[in-house]
C-alpha cells in the first residue's frame, strides 16, 4: 500500500527554522519526483515546490513565495523527502503535504495526513 | 503567479448535476491540457478527481467529467450524491518556472 507520512512539523517563532520529513513506502520512492504543497487553515492549496529524481540531478523548482527561504532534499536510501524552511513568516503557518506525481502528466497522489506548521510569537 | 478563480461555492439537489469552473490565462490552463481536479473532505488529504482534462483515474464515478475552453477549464458532477459534498480544487501546469497553479477552491453543497 502507497504510504507517506509527513513529520516535523510544530510551533515556531517568526524568522526561525524548521525541518520537514517526508517518509515514503509503497512505492519506488527513489523513482519518484517529489512534492511539497501547503494548505493554510480555512485556504486553498498552494504547490511549494518539488525535487526530482537522481538521473535529473535532484533539480529542484520552487514557488515565488518561498524561494530562498525553502529548501527540497531527499535521501533515497531513507526513502525520505524533507523541506528546510528558514525564514519562517506568520504567512507560513499551514498543514504541509508531500505528494507523488499522480496518474498522467502533472497530476499529483496526496497520501498523507499532513504536518501542521504554525509560525507565531 | 495568481491563483485560478473558482467560484466559492455551488449547490445542487441530489440527482442534479452541478459545474465548477476554474478559470486560469494563456500561461496556464490555456497553454496546456493539464488541468487536474481534487476533491477534499475537511481534515482530510485531496484525492484526484480528474486528469488531463478530461481523464478519471480508476475507481472515480463516471459521474465526474472534465472539459476545457480556452483559459477556463470544469468539473461537471452529474447525479449528486451527499457523498460529493466537499471541496473541489482545480490545478495546472504552468511552466517549468512556476509549475503549478492551483484554483481557489469551491465548496460543493448538497441540498
Amino acid at each position: 500500500e502507497v504510504q507517506v507520512v509527513e513529520s516535523g512539523g510544530g510551533l515556531v517563532q517568526p524568522g526561525g527554522s524548521l525541518k520537514l520529513s517526508c517518509a515514503a513506502s509503497g512505492f519506488t520512492f527513489s523513482g519518484s519526483h517529489m512534492h511539497w504543497v501547503r494548505q493554510a487553515s480555512g485556504q486553498g492549496l498552494e504547490w511549494i515546490g518539488r525535487i526530482k529524481i537522481k538521473p535529473d540531478n535532484y533539480a529542484t523548482t520552487y514557488a515565488a513565495s518561498v524561494r530562498g527561504r525553502f529548501t527540497i532534499s531527499r535521501d533515497d536510501s531513507k526513502n525520505t523527502a524533507y523541506l528546510q524552511m528558514h525564514n519562517l513568516k506568520t504567512e507560513d503557518t499551514a498543514v504541509y503535504y508531500c505528494a507523488r506525481p499522480g496518474i498522467g502528466w502533472y497530476s499529483l497522489d496526496f497520501r498523507g495526513q499532513g504536518t501542521l506548521v504554525t509560525v507565531s510569537s | 503567479q495568481s491563483a485560478l478563480t473558482q467560484p466559492p461555492s455551488v449547490s445542487g439537489s441530489p440527482g442534479q448535476s452541478v459545474t465548477i469552473s476554474c478559470t486560469g490565462t494563456s500561461s496556464d490552463v490555456g497553454a496546456y491540457n493539464y488541468v487536474s481536479w481534487y476533491q477534499q473532505y475537511p481534515g482530510k488529504a485531496p484525492k484526484l478527481m480528474i486528469y488531463e482534462v478530461t481523464k478519471r483515474p480508476s475507481g472515480v464515478p463516471d459521474r465526474f467529467s472534465g472539459s476545457q475552453s480556452g483559459n477556463t477549464a470544469s468539473l461537471t458532477v452529474s447525479g449528486l450524491r451527499a457523498e460529493d459534498e466537499a471541496e473541489y480544487y482545480c490545478t495546472s501546469y504552468a511552466g517549468k518556472s512556476n509549475f503549478y497553479v492551483f484554483g481557489t477552491g469551491t465548496k460543493v453543497t448538497v441540498l
